[in-house]
């Protein structure tokens, strides 16, 4: 299957300041990204959606001003938490789908290793 | 509103012995349904999936079973082992849920190997 990355994988910041994680398909064209947010013993909470070229469709009671998501190219989407507290400790994961692999058009969606966020 | 759940939030099963973990959803528009595992601290897996024209879908020592009757999804493993420990989700995808087709998480079941 497709391989999605993200970096970094643990990060551990002050309050007040921004953190910026990095989501990118190693092997594959994705079309559309998604980035979760989990919390412990909980499922995964979709954050954003976001396409290519275009703006980021949040889902209800996320603060786009908050989670900035930018996805410039086919192969990597950022989520940038402006001046962060430690509400926003979680653990962040991002999801890759569509495009080409192996010069076939697919539908599935992969997931990152995620991002632990501790803000002290 | 509209869910995806799991009836058990925890599961412990002897090793060898063969494992279900069941997930209740609720919108008959769902068209597509997965299985992932989470081990702690890692990103959902993708175990098996199963579009709704199917009920039954097998890959190796898991089955997925689809009852669109009762809207209920369930996943079989076969002689667990513990290197199954792990978190247990479905999800599903709407139809209508537009072009994004967005997956929904239901809430986890933990599975837990006894030696």
């Amino acid at each position: 299957g497709a391989v999605v990355s993200q970096h970094p994988s643990r990060v551990i910041c002050k309050s007040g300041t921004s953190v910026k994680i990095e989501c990118r398909s190693l092997d594959f064209q994705a079309t559309t990204m998604f980035w979760y947010r989990q919390f412990p013993k909980k499922s995964l909470m979709l954050m954003a959606t976001s396409n290519e070229g275009s703006k980021a469709t949040y889902e209800q009671g996320v603060e786009k001003d908050k989670f900035l998501i930018n996805h410039a190219s086919l192969t990597l989407s950022t989520l940038t938490v402006t001046s962060a507290h430690p509400e926003d400790s979680s653990f962040y994961i991002c999801s890759a789908r569509g495009g080409i692999l192996a010069g076939e058009s697919y539908n599935e969606q992969f997931f990152g290793p995620g991002t632990r966020l501790t803000v002290l | 509103g509209e869910s995806v759940g799991l009836h058990l939030p925890t599961l412990s099963v002897q090793e060898g012995d063969n494992s279900i973990i069941n997930c209740a959803y609720s919108n008959s528009a769902s068209d597509y349904f997965i299985w992932y595992k989470q081990e702690s601290g890692k990103g959902p897996q993708f175990i098996i999936d199963i579009r709704s024209n199917m009920d039954k879908r097998q890959g190796q020592r898991v089955t997925v079973l689809l009852n669109k009757t009762v809207k209920h999804l369930s996943l079989q493993i076969a002689a667990t082992q513990p290197g199954d420990s792990a978190v247990y989700f479905c999800a599903e995808r709407r139809a209508s849920s537009g072009s994004a087709r967005q997956l929904t998480f239901g809430s986890g079941t933990q599975l837990t190997v006894l030696p």
